[in-house]
């Protein structure tokens, strides 16, 4: 399966607690993006990158959250000291720039998050 | 700002029922437009697009046409199946991000 893949698929944590995620997005896709899922919301935009660089954050972002993509492949998002109210689905989406104006974003499974 | 706004649900059918979810936006410009759907326990997956005005999306029977002069994009599916249950996204993409609204859950019934 080449589809855009997420680690770990489920996370409890204790509140306060750091926690991490993994994206993997399809091999030669060189835009990636993470969103969040809250229950009975759809997705909302967190931040993206092109290549390794971060071009765009959500003020949704506060600054318990870091997102990183060291080598333009896969990319880590970390929450830090985490808050009941961090508890989500966190999406992972992959996509080719193309010179049309648009590029068709591919979504990964999803990890789900819950903060006791 | 860009938003986007579909019915609520859930939205239970019989199946071979016609079906519509109604979705409108609001984005400055041209953005292009789509449905997801969410089957229970998968991803998110795109069902359908349309990138201009008048354009009509379609795929595994649904359609949706983009229509600037009502910023309207609703889905319709002529005979729906059990296996259509599952959430519906409306989103709109602007500034390579894309924009969901809160979605529609739909139950066919055999």
């Amino acid at each position: 399966d080449t589809g855009v893949s997420q680690n770990p698929r489920h996370k409890i944590t204790k509140r306060g607690q750091n926690v991490t995620f993994r994206c993997d997005p399809i091999s030669e896709h060189n835009r990636l993006y993470w969103y969040r899922q809250t229950l009975g919301q759809g997705p909302e935009f967190l931040t993206y990158f092109q290549n390794e660089a971060q071009l765009e954050k959500s003020r949704l972002l506060s600054d318990r959250f870091s997102a990183e993509r060291p080598k333009g492949s896969f990319s880590t998002l970390e929450i830090q000291r985490t808050e009941q109210g961090d508890s989500a689905m966190y999406l992972c989406a992959s996509s080719r720039v193309h010179r049309s104006s648009y590029n068709e974003q591919f979504f990964g499974p999803g990890t789900r998050l819950t903060v006791l | 700002g860009n938003s986007v706004t579909q019915m609520e649900g859930p939205v239970t059918l019989s199946e071979e029922a016609f079906l519509t979810i109604n979705c409108t936006y609001t984005a400055t410009g041209y953005p292009s437009l789509f449905w997801y759907v969410q089957y229970p326990g998968e991803g998110l997956q795109l069902l359908l697009k349309a990138t201009k005005a008048d354009d009509k999306g379609s795929n595994k029977g649904f359609e949706a046409t983009y229509r600037k002069e009502t910023t309207s994009f609703h889905l319709e599916k002529g005979s729906v199946q059990v296996s259509d249950s599952a959430v519906y996204f409306c989103a709109l993409s602007k500034d390579d991000k894309i924009i969901f609204g809160k979605g529609t859950r739909l139950h066919i019934l055999p």
